[in-house]
């Protein structure tokens, strides 16, 4: 059974503060790794897709790594504002179907 | 921007009653899949769709659903007869083009509170 792990559940960070947290995912059978951000009553947003061990991708204060070889990808945000506040998700693409974390809650503290 | 929309937002029904969700996916898009998270749960895959059949699923969609595009807009998710288990969030989703590495455009998902 393919697991996908994300840590921390919850986090709770100061307004101009950087974070980052972590999503762990198996090592075989690799198509692609995605992050959402998902708001209360909103649709997921898709933040990334990444393919590629090595992978670094970046969205205005969002960026993500990936190492596809040891099974995981970080996502950082830098400078955390009121509006990033959240879910966030990411969930291992094995082709035809996405397995999805727990996610990590993203709470920031005016 | 285009955008997945889904309805109903929220659905109650009694224990026993076929419901059918309903999904408007992105107009150009070609896959479309559904999605459930029951409460305090992961988001699971139930099913995807291409080309007017079912691509995959998973062991959750069982005979009690089935899904369906009946015409050039809708994508619909029917279970036949409700169980108490049944009640999560639904998302549906679609992409562009075939398979893995493609961003899913997922709706807002519909609350399904079986009673």
């Amino acid at each position: 059974i393919l697991n996908v792990e994300q840590s921390p559940q919850s986090l709770h960070v100061q307004e101009g503060d950087s974070t980052n947290f972590t999503c762990s995912f198996p090592s075989s059978n690799f198509y692609a790794l995605h992050w959402y951000r998902w708001e209360t009553a909103k649709s997921p947003e898709a933040l990334f897709v990444m393919t590629l061990n090595g992978d670094e991708k970046k969205k205005g204060r969002i960026s993500a790594t990936l190492n596809t070889k040891e099974g995981y990808s970080y996502l950082y945000i830098k400078g955390s504002q009121p509006e990033d506040s959240a879910t966030y998700l990411c969930a291992f693409d094995s082709n035809y179907q996405l397995i999805w974390g727990a996610g990590t809650k993203l709470i920031i503290k005016p | 921007e285009p955008e997945v929309t889904q309805t109903p937002s929220h659905q109650v029904t009694q224990m026993g009653q076929e419901v059918i969700l309903r999904c408007v996916p992105i107009s150009n898009h070609l896959y479309f899949y559904w999605y459930r998270q029951i409460l305090g749960q992961k988001v699971e895959f139930l099913v995807s769709f291409y080309n007017n059949e079912i691509s995959e699923k998973s062991e959750i969609f069982d005979d009690q659903f089935s899904v369906e595009r009946p015409d050039g807009s809708n994508f619909t998710l029917k279970i036949r007869s409700t169980k108490l288990e049944d009640s999560a969030m639904y998302f549906c989703a679609s992409t562009p083009r075939t398979g893995g590495q493609e961003t899913q455009y997922f709706g807002p998902g519909t609350r399904l509170l079986v009673l």
